[in-house]
């Protein structure tokens, strides 16, 4: 099955720095990557996703990266804000609905006024 | 309406307790599902309906019991469970398209097993 590694387990940044968190995954037949952030108590919420046929997307200070050939992604937060603080999960899956969703294993990222 | 729903936020139960949890989404999403999440842990799979139908249970234990009435609502019967039950269980649904397949997760449930 699915394996996905995620790294940093934390980080800690200036308000303002550029924060990023790395995944790898193990299946080549994974063709989708959202990533999903969780403040504490609350729900994962969806911030962004890449498929397969795209290298690279962005919102606002949020990008997703992806490279197939080394099965890896990376989520690019800019301008980071104290709002920008909770646990980020990467997430890989085969596509189509219904499919098993395969989380990392999470990143708590701290802004620092 | 654009949100998953959750019933109850906090639960209570004793170990030879039945129990239900509630999902709802009215979003008509074809596939939906639960997770069990662990204090500092990321989600973990437990069932997956497409079409109101079972297509995936991560063997899990018999004492949790899914149930899909309908495109709008998922259950999750809860029977004889142990201390390490204890989690934030959430729902979550989306589209049965290979290119929408987004999932949208509820704001769990909170159990907690004596």
């Amino acid at each position: 099955g699915e394996n996905v590694e995620q790294h940093p387990s934390t980080l800690s940044v200036q308000e303002g720095d550029s924060a990023v968190i790395k995944c790898t995954y193990s299946d080549s037949a994974s063709n989708y990557f959202p990533w999903y952030k969780q403040e504490l108590g609350k729900r994962p919420q969806l911030i962004i996703d890449i498929r397969s046929n795209v290298g690279e997307k962005k919102d606002q200070r949020i990008a997703v990266t992806l490279n197939k050939t080394a099965k890896h992604f990376s989520l690019h937060i800019t301008e980071t804000q104290p709002e920008d603080s909770a646990v980020y999960f990467c997430a890989a899956s085969r596509g189509g609905g219904g499919n098993k969703l395969t989380f990392g294993t999470g990143t708590q990222l701290k802004v620092e006024l | 309406d654009t949100e998953v729903t959750q019933t109850p936020k906090h639960l209570v139960m004793g170990m030879t307790n039945k129990k239900s949890l509630k999902c709802e989404q009215h979003m008509g999403h074809r596939a939906m599902y639960w997770y069990k999440q662990k204090a500092k842990k990321p989600p973990e799979l437990m069932f997956v309906y497409s079409y109101e139908k079972l297509s995936i249970n991560e063997s899990v234990p018999s004492r949790f019991s899914p149930e899909c009435p309908n495109s709008s609502l998922l259950n999750l019967h809860l029977h004889a469970l142990q201390p390490e039950d204890s989690a934030l269980y959430l729902c979550a649904s989306s589209l049965s398209r290979e290119s929408r397949n987004e999932q949208f997760f509820g704001p769990g449930t909170r159990l907690t097993v004596l």
